[in-house]
């Protein structure tokens, strides 16, 4: 158990949809990062929090979008669903922004039907 | 642009063999870090090891060890006397410096799929 957590595990929704994932990092770490794992594209680095604000953007669709909160939990809106982006989304935490360890979550599995 | 190359896509062995699960990187920096993530049927995300380009020590722990080198941007795993359990996706990742406080998102391999059989 990394100490990550994430909900929900599973959600299968309907193209054009709009749904939220969530995430809570470990005790203590301030960063928060999103990936994306699907079979065509493999695991991409979506966007990066630090501390409540953006630090980092990857290969992230304008129809996504992310936060984090005071309490350093964030989530990560996915909308306008599309076939395309069924995939396993990961949260990962860390101490800080520069190079630590990252620490995985367990996953939230969505399926866009 | 960073990249890391796992070219073998997937590796069968019997149990109690050894295997080596190759990985190759590109960075310009001077200053990275060097992960192994393993994946199991569970599909969770394992942290294994982490590298920094300043130390080409080779690590060893239990059955699991790390070949760091830096002349031919190499880190290489070897599992000694696999087993069952062992049978996962293995992924390296790359991670750049950047300047203090800057992001540090990890750039992926294609992930390398272990079967190990009885």
């Amino acid at each position: 158990d990394s100490g990550v957590t994430q909900t929900p595990k599973h959600l299968i929704t309907a193209t054009g949809q709009r749904v939220t994932l969530r995430c809570s990092p470990r005790s203590g770490d301030l960063s928060v990062y999103w990936y994306q794992q699907s079979l065509d594209q493999g695991l991409q680095f979506l966007i990066q929090y630090y501390n409540g604000e953006e630090r980092a953007k990857g290969n992230i669709l304008e129809r996504f979008s992310a936060q984090q909160f005071p309490d350093l939990h964030s989530e990560l809106n996915l909308s306008s669903l599309e076939l395309g982006d069924s995939a396993l989304y990961f949260c990962a935490s860390s101490p800080w922004a520069a190079t630590e360890t990252q620490y995985f979550g367990p996953g939230t599995r969505l399926l866009v039907l | 642009a960073q990249k890391v190359t796992q070219a073998q896509t997937e590796i069968s062995v019997v149990e109690k063999e050894d295997v080596t699960l190759d990985c190759v990187y590109e960075t310009r920096d001077t200053t990275y870090y060097l992960f192994w993530y393993k994946q199991p049927p569970s599909g969770e995300l394992v942290f294994l090891i982490r590298r920094n380009s300043f130390d080409e020590q080779n690590e060893i722990s239990g059955r699991y060890s790390w070949n760091f080198q830096k002349s031919t941007s190499s880190f290489n795993f070897t599992i000694t006397a696999s087993q069952v359990v062992d049978s996962a996706v293995y992924f390296c990742a790359l991670s750049e410096a950047g300047y203090t406080g800057t992001a540090s998102k990890l750039t992926f391999g294609t992930g390398t799929r272990l079967q190990v059989t009885l």
